[in-house]
């Protein structure tokens, strides 16, 4: 059972480039989400999706796009990299919104110069 | 806003120590709270889920309880092993973020010396 799954496990960018960070699960969990974790300010929501075709901002959505549109896929694009955005992507799923515990995939390590 | 303390943010002890880590939260209307373990370089790991409703949940050597009147949640851990070293983050779903997203400590880093 893979969980899961965040592509790649690191990437550097040069300021203005965009990309995509990929997260798959495959756990059939309704709610998926994004955080952002910088040393001294904890995780940080970006942005979540309570099911297929249905995504919403958390606390920190600017620079950042997402979509869902299968149950199992929610990928995060980065618009025009800036140095701010240097950080750790957790992409984080589970069962139900908020009643049941998160799972996080491992983490992709992005540095923008 | 939400905001979720965890002091100390580090912390040391030799193996065998029974230890409590605390987590304080400013907002009372939870819907629950959650431990997590992070090894470095890795993802969370969901230790343990408590309910708003609840007092404590037990899983092996570890023990949560939550006090939401009082903002205050604690993670015992008993016999503490050197494989216990990591970084502990405690979160809420608090009200009012209608339970969409969690609000994260900073974490207490443990060290637990063979």
């Amino acid at each position: 059972n893979a969980g899961v799954t965040q592509t790649p496990k690191f990437q550097v960018l040069k300021t203005g480039q965009s990309m995509t960070l990929q997260c798959a699960q495959d756990m059939n969990h309704e709610y998926m989400s994004w955080y952002r974790q910088d040393p001294g300010m904890g995780l940080r929501l970006i942005h979540y999706s309570v099911g297929a075709g249905i995504t919403d901002q958390g606390e920190v959505p600017n620079g950042y796009n997402v979509s869902r549109s299968t149950t199992e896929d929610f990928p995060l694009r980065l618009l025009s990299a800036a140095p701010s955005q240097t950080s750790v992507y957790f992409c984080a799923s589970s069962p139900i919104v908020g009643g049941s515990p998160l799972h996080f995939g491992n983490g992709t390590r992005l540095t923008v110069t | 806003k939400q905001e979720v303390t965890q002091i100390p943010a580090a912390l040391s002890v030799p193996e065998g120590e029974n230890l409590v880590l605390n987590c304080s939260f400013t907002d009372s209307a939870i819907y629950n709270l959650q431990w997590f373990r992070q090894d470095p370089g890795k993802g969370l790991t969901s230790l343990l889920l408590i309910q708003s409703s609840q007092r404590e949940q037990t899983s092996g050597r570890l023990n949560a309880s939550l006090d939401k009147s009082s903002g205050r949640s604690t993670l015992y851990i008993a016999a503490s092993q050197p494989g216990d070293s990591a970084t502990y983050l405690c979160a809420v779903s608090s009200m009012d973020t209608g339970r969409r997203a969690l609000t994260f400590g900073s974490g207490t880093r443990l060290q637990v010396q063979p």
